[in-house]
């Protein structure tokens, strides 16, 4: 079965304490992994999309990696409002549809 | 440039009732998905839509249904609502109905159903 799983599912950071989020996955074919961000009330934001091992993106404070199996999301000298829900999704070949599985989330909390 | 809308924000049921949300997509994007966000959970796939038919679905039961208009805009109607039924519902819209396209969420409408 596709699966998708996130770890922790919480993560509490002191302002400027780096760390990584883990997304591991069990698909048939991946097609892509994505990242978003979610604030409380609001919708998923796009971070980042990842297609194949060994590639990495970079945004800001952010950065994503991806292997075969895995993706991390590291986050360096983090700030307060990178407070967030963090979900990783992926999406598979086959099928005429952009349909993502998403994983449960991080939740992360950076105290200043 | 607009984003994903979304109405109602929030609406509350009463179980065994019909509830119709709302979805107009980013411009230019002509494909609307619905996903489902129960509480402390990732987003669960419901329906996609383009050129107004339903091209996929997850694993829900028939009393979702839904709609798309010629201007691209979505409906996701629920029948017989359940308390399970109790969740955030986000739209996305996106161009193409295949390939490794990003998708844009909107913020949601909540239901809770009574």
């Amino acid at each position: 079965e596709d699966q998708v799983t996130q770890s922790p599912e919480a993560l509490r950071l002191q302002e400027g304490e780096s760390s990584s989020l883990n997304c591991s996955y069990t698909v048939s074919g991946l097609r892509g992994l994505f990242w978003y961000r979610q604030d409380p009330g609001k919708g998923p934001e796009f971070l980042f999309t990842l297609y194949s091992a060994g590639e990495e993106k970079e945004k800001e404070r952010l950065k994503a990696t991806l292997t075969k199996k895995e993706s991390f999301l590291h986050i360096t000298a983090p700030k307060p409002e990178d407070s967030a829900t963090y979900l990783c999704a992926v999406q598979m070949y086959g099928g005429a549809t952009n349909k993502l599985i998403f994983g449960t989330g991080t939740l992360l909390a950076v105290q200043p | 440039d607009a984003g994903v809308t979304q109405s109602p924000t929030h609406l509350i049921k009463t179980r065994g009732q019909q509830v119709t949300l709302r979805c107009s997509p980013k411009s230019g994007h002509d494909t609307v998905s619905w996903y489902q966000q129960a509480l402390g959970q990732g987003p669960q796939f419901i329906f996609q839509y383009y050129e107004e038919e339903e091209r996929q679905r997850g694993n829900f039961p028939d009393r979702f249904s839904g709609h798309q208009f010629p201007n691209y805009s979505s409906e996701l109607n629920v029948n017989a609502l359940l308390l399970g039924d109790s969740a955030l519902y986000l739209c996305a819209s996106s161009w193409g109905a295949a390939g490794a396209n990003v998708l844009t969420f909107g913020a949601g409408s909540r239901l809770t159903v009574l």
